[in-house]
């Protein structure tokens, strides 16, 4: 069974400090990787989406990495805002099954 | 992008009734929509995978009696709760997507009183 993990659980930073998330899975054999954000109440904004093949993708300020043989990925935000400030959530896409599995999430929160 | 829109945003019903949840996809058609719930400060967690034109695959532990799905058409899934309990209440999200990419809803909040 995969499982996902996100660290730390909550993260708090002053306003231009760069964000490292961390993701980690139990299980290599995925299809893809997402990184999405959520706000308060709100639904899940994909932020971006790696696939097996890749090793990165980049938008904007975010960046995010994709280790399978280490079963990890990192999603950098550089230089934070105060609308950064949301709860981020890495999800695994398996083939076999056609399910997403997500991480805990990491609750960000950027001071002016 | 592809948009899902979910239907009502907010309900606050009283124990013992039904409420039924309305997930749209509004700009493609989705053979597969995904529910799940989600408590305050917690992850998703996948509650059922609907299939148009069959019935709905259930995660372990989750009462397909009392979490009704149905998938009519290729735009519309929705979730009925039935007999809804205080415990019930939670953050409803759907999902609409092929095996590439999902496309999430805002949510549903529901409150049982």
């Amino acid at each position: 069974k995969q499982e996902v993990t996100q660290i730390p659980a909550a993260l708090s930073v002053p306003e231009g400090e760069n964000l490292v998330l961390n993701c980690s899975f139990t299980d290599s054999a995925i299809y893809n990787l997402q990184w999405f954000r959520q706000d308060p109440g709100k639904g899940l904004t994909s932020l971006l989406l790696i696939q097996s093949s890749q090793r990165e993708q980049t938008s904007g300020r975010l960046n995010a990495s994709l280790d399978k043989s280490s079963g990890r990925s990192t999603l950098y935000i550089a230089a934070s805002q105060p609308g950064d400030s949301a709860t981020y959530l890495c999800s695994l896409f398996k083939a076999a099954g056609n399910k997403l599995t997500f991480g805990g999430g990491t609750r960000v929160l950027v001071k002016p | 992008g592809a948009v899902v829109s979910q239907h009502p945003s907010r309900v606050i019903c009283k124990s013992g009734t039904s409420v039924k949840i309305e997930c749209r996809s509004l700009d493609f058609q989705a053979t597969t929509m995904f529910w799940y719930r989600q408590f305050p400060k917690q992850s998703l967690m996948l509650m059922a995978t609907s299939n148009e034109g069959s019935k709905a695959t259930y995660e372990q532990g989750v009462e397909k009696d009392k979490f009704l799905i149905n998938h009519a058409s290729l735009t519309l899934s929705t979730l009925t709760v039935t007999s809804a309990h205080p415990e019930d209440s939670s953050f409803y999200i759907c999902s609409a997507g092929t095996a590439d990419e999902q496309y999430f809803g805002p949510g549903t909040r529901l409150t049982v009183t």
